[in-house]
């Protein structure tokens, strides 16, 4: 199975509330990295957790990372109609390559209502 | 506009045709990278330049060809593919210095083989 798991696979909310998504993952990472697509187009990175770290907050996300549990959760606050798109986290494992090899996971389809 | 674009952004070929993806990031990056995002899949690392030298071929068909003529330019030449190779095919770029940090995704050429 993939490195990068996302729970759920979709998400439906009404404006204004929070979204939270899940990502599990299996092997030691030097860190995680979590990124938004818009439909058919490219990624767009939104914020990196190290491995040493265990939240971090960018505007209105924040992210956190159990290194314990294999896990971390993104969590939009306040979303908007404008957040609606697929949303991906993206681990980079520790030690091994000497470049910067992301696996995905499948995703998470967000729709915000307005 | 994350400094990475590609063209075409569609393409449309026969299984006979010979094309090529083109990707120029203007980030001042020296790794790039292409990605296959296929339908209810996670994306695929295909190939990846660090330096101008390919330094990873995920078992990838050799239908597929990348070049990477120096640390702005990449592209991947497409040869006999086959139906299943229509995808999202998305090109990518990172600070050699920093290879496990941030990637910055091109928008994708969408391809369809006929």
């Amino acid at each position: 199975s993939q490195q990068g798991e996302e729970d759920p696979q979709a998400l439906s909310i009404q404006e204004g509330e929070n979204a939270t998504m899940n990502c599990s993952y299996k092997t030691s990472i030097n860190n995680l990295q979590w990124y938004r697509q818009n439909s058919g187009r490219g990624l767009v990175h939104l914020i990196l957790i190290r491995s040493n770290e265990r939240e971090k907050h960018s505007g209105r996300l924040r992210v956190t990372l159990d290194t314990s549990k294999k896990s971390s959760s993104l969590l939009i606050t306040a979303s908007r109609a404008a957040d609606t798109a697929s949303y991906f986290c993206a681990t980079v494992a520790s030690g091994g390559t000497s470049y910067g090899k992301l696996t995905f996971g499948q995703g998470t389809i967000l729709t915000v209502h307005p | 506009e994350t400094g990475v674009t590609q063209t075409p952004r569609h393409l449309v070929m026969g299984m006979t045709n010979k094309k090529s993806l083109k990707c120029e990031q203007h980030l001042g990056h020296n790794a790039m990278y292409w990605y296959k995002q296929s339908a209810k899949k996670p994306l695929e690392l295909m190939f990846v330049y660090s330096l101008e030298e390919r330094v990873e071929n995920n078992s990838v068909p050799s239908r597929f060809s990348p070049e990477c003529p120096n640390s702005s330019h990449l592209f991947l030449h497409l040869h006999t593919l086959q139906p299943e190779d229509s995808a999202l095919y998305l090109c990518a770029s990172s600070h050699f210095s920093r290879l496990q940090e941030t990637q910055y995704f091109g928008p994708g050429t969408r391809l369809l083989v006929l």
